[in-house]
């Protein structure tokens, strides 16, 4: 079965860059999206088909990477900031989906 | 306004099955994909699985694929996951989530406000 795998934390200062990995061997091939969520509350997405940003995103959301690992990027990270972010992609055949473990941001 | 609805807290007891809907309002609901999602208090986010409305072709997660059922009613815009054979670990929030249809199709970016389902004797 497919899986994307996650740090389970990452902690920043204010004003920092948080990066935060997920890799998986399907990921060459098919698109990621990441989602942001706060306690008590349903994801939000932050970036869809590897790199893009949905509207009322901030700019300081940015996807990368290549081959089998994948990179959100948050640069001058704000307080608000704070959450779980998830990655989320196909298995090989694009057939069904699978989130990654989730990673906790910490600002400090 | 683009939103989906979902229906309320369920309590079921082990061995039952509940069903879930989510109710579609300004979106191309025939035109869509559904998928289910769900999470255990404090734990990740699991897809559980989707389908396409137009042809209700459906694919769920291998874990699931003897108990959960995908449905849709396009006379009400409506989705539907039936989760049958309840046992405690089912306890969690559904969601269900579909794309907007302003960004590439794959992009789930709607999502219902979700529904606690708890499973307790």
């Amino acid at each position: 079965s497919h899986e994307l795998t996650q740090p389970p934390s990452v902690s920043v200062s204010p004003g920092q860059t948080a990066r935060i990995t997920c890799s998986g061997d399907a990921l060459s091939k098919q698109y990621v999206y990441w989602y942001q969520q706060k306690p008590g509350q349903a994801p939000v997405l932050v970036i869809f088909k590897d790199s893009e940003r949905p509207s009322g995103i901030p700019e300081r959301f940015s996807g990368s990477g290549s081959g089998t690992e994948v990179t959100l990027s948050i640069s001058e990270v704000q307080a608000e900031d704070e959450g779980d972010y998830y990655c989320h992609s196909s298995d090989i055949s694009g057939t069904s989906r699978v989130f990654g473990g989730g990673t906790k941001l910490t600002v400090l | 306004q683009m939103q989906l609805v979902q229906s309320g807290p369920e309590l079921k007891k082990p061995g039952t099955s509940v069903t879930v809907s989510c109710k579609a309002s300004d979106l191309n609901f025939t035109n869509s994909i559904f998928q289910w999602v769900r999470q255990a208090r404090g734990q990740r986010l699991e897809w559980v699985g989707w389908i396409i409305v137009e042809t209700g072709t459906t694919k769920s997660a291998e874990k699931f694929q003897e108990r959960v059922t995908f449905t849709r009613d396009t006379s009400t815009s409506t989705a539907f996951m039936e989760l049958k054979n309840l046992r405690s670990d089912d306890t969690a929030v559904y969601y269900c989530a579909a794309p907007s249809g302003k960004y590439y199709w794959g992009t789930f970016d709607m999502w219902g406000q979700g529904t606690m389902v708890t499973v307790s004797s």
